[in-house]
């Protein structure tokens, strides 16, 4: 069975740093492109960040570019984001998900990062 | 960045009654290898989202079959042929042909 689990999430102070990993199971994990999505509760999907399968190539949403990072370890079947300088509107659920023919077929059931002084 | 428009916003539907919701893209969705990049989801209160269509018109893996999906280029609609209670939520059009991958603002499928 397909899983994603992501960890991490908390409160943090604006300016702050965290990591958000995303643990997989049940697939190839290397085989796969790699995503990380926010909704702000109540709101709407917000793309953040893609890796590729091998971690060769990122691309970031302009919100956060030059701020979060990331990346990944396919010995250990984990997906990470970290996030520097922290802003207020960082402030989300955010989600990993798995890539197939280009749409996610699989999403964890996401973490949730408050930033606040 | 690729601007996906949801209609409508709101869905109120009598159970076993149909229902439509609309998709349109700022720029063709259509690929020069024949597809179109526009992906269906829904995400019911409190879950995350789950995939229901892919590439315009392919049901994902467990989804009923009352679930379709059609449209090409920018216009693409999801159809429900016979809603069910299971079906309320968040309906969502995303486009993955270009980076940044956008959504649609969403459709609240709510039951009358």
């Amino acid at each position: 069975e397909v899983q994603l689990v992501e960890s991490g999430g908390g409160l943090f102070q604006p300016g702050g740093s965290l990591r958000l990993s995303c643990a997989a199971s049940g697939f190839t994990f290397s085989g796969y492109w790699m995503h990380w999505v926010r909704q702000v509760p109540g709101k709407g999907l917000v793309w953040v960040s893609r890796i590729k399968s091998d971690g060769s190539s990122t691309n970031y949403a302009d919100s956060v570019k030059g701020r979060f990072t990331i990346s990944r370890d396919n010995a250990k079947s984990t997906l990470y984001l970290q996030m520097d300088s922290l802003r207020a509107e960082d402030t989300a659920v955010y989600h990993c998900a798995r890539v197939y023919n280009s749409a996610y077929d699989y999403w964890g059931q996401g973490t949730l990062v408050t930033v606040s002084s | 960045d690729i601007v996906m428009t949801q209609s409508p916003l709101s869905l109120p539907v009598t159970p076993g009654e149909p229902a439509s919701i609309s998709c349109r893209s700022g720029q063709s969705l259509l690929h020069s290898n024949g597809n179109n990049y526009l992906h269906w989801y829904l995400q019911r209160p409190g879950q995350s989202p789950q995939l229901l269509i892919y590439l315009s018109s392919n049901r994902a893996s467990g989804v009923p079959d009352r679930f379709s999906g059609s449209g090409s280029g920018t216009d693409f609609t999801l159809i429900i042929s016979r809603v069910e209670a299971e079906d309320v939520g968040d309906y969502y059009c995303m486009q993955a042909l270009q980076t940044p991958i956008t959504f649609g603002q969403g459709t609240k499928l709510e039951i009358k």
